[in-house]
């Protein structure tokens, strides 16, 4: 089945300490997101990417930290500057150039408490 | 600055009624717009979309009406179903096949029974 692996689902942190987000997809997408969801305020874009090794910091990029050394990860670093971390992390992808209808694939989502 | 707003958080409509879904955007440069559709604890999955090229995009049960001199865009779901229960996103960009998508508030629809 293609599709988009994010994990954990859960995740408790400690203030201050940083904490990774994994996002695997295996549809062959070019392009990566990261978004985040907070309540009353939709989703907003951290990071994104349309080609390896290659990312480009979205609305809300503070605090966090991206890598795409292979096309099917982008993983994501919340670190300790982000002041508001709790919150519902969602990886996207999508298809680049003529291909690509403007369609995001999103997956499950994660969870971060900071406590 | 919000450059879509979706102004309503919830809507309740009986089941078997019209469910309209309204969404308002700032930026007149959007000329492709999409609905998602997400479930507790889920991603948003792809519903449906217009170009602004368009002023109305049929599919199934929903349809989808753009009025771009009110920058307004609404989505119909016609019979509304209990499955239908979500919360609905509106999205703009500005060139079909673009990056970057900006994501409305959302709105809570609850079908009742």
């Amino acid at each position: 089945d293609g599709g988009i692996t994010q994990s954990p689902k859960y995740l408790f942190r400690k203030e201050g300490q940083n904490v990774t987000l994994s996002c695997e997809q295996n549809l062959n997408h070019d392009a990566m997101y990261w978004y985040r969801q907070d309540p009353g305020q939709g989703l907003r874009l951290i990071y994104y990417s349309q080609i390896v090794n290659d990312f480009q910091k979205g609305d809300i990029a503070e605090g966090y930290s991206v890598s795409r050394e292979k096309k099917e990860s982008f993983p994501l670093t919340v670190t300790s500057a982000q002041k508001n971390p709790t919150a519902f992390y969602l990886c996207a992808s999508s298809r680049t150039g003529p291909a690509n209808t403007g369609e995001l694939f999103f997956g499950e989502g994660s969870r971060l408490t900071v406590l | 600055d919000q450059q879509v707003k979706q102004n309503s958080p919830s809507l309740s409509v009986q089941e078997g009624r019209i469910s309209i879904l309204n969404c308002d955007y700032t930026n007149s440069m959007f000329d492709y717009f999409l609905w998602y559709k997400k479930y507790p604890a889920e991603g948003p999955t792809f519903l449906i979309s217009i170009s602004s090229i368009k002023d109305k995009n049929e599919d199934g049960r929903f349809t989808v009406f753009l009025n771009k001199s009110a920058k307004h865009l609404s989505l119909h779901i016609v019979p509304s179903q209990p499955g239908d229960s979500a919360v609905y996103f509106c999205a703009a960009t500005l060139i079909q096949g673009a990056q970057k998508l900006v994501f409305g508030q959302g709105t809570r629809l609850t079908i009742n029974p």
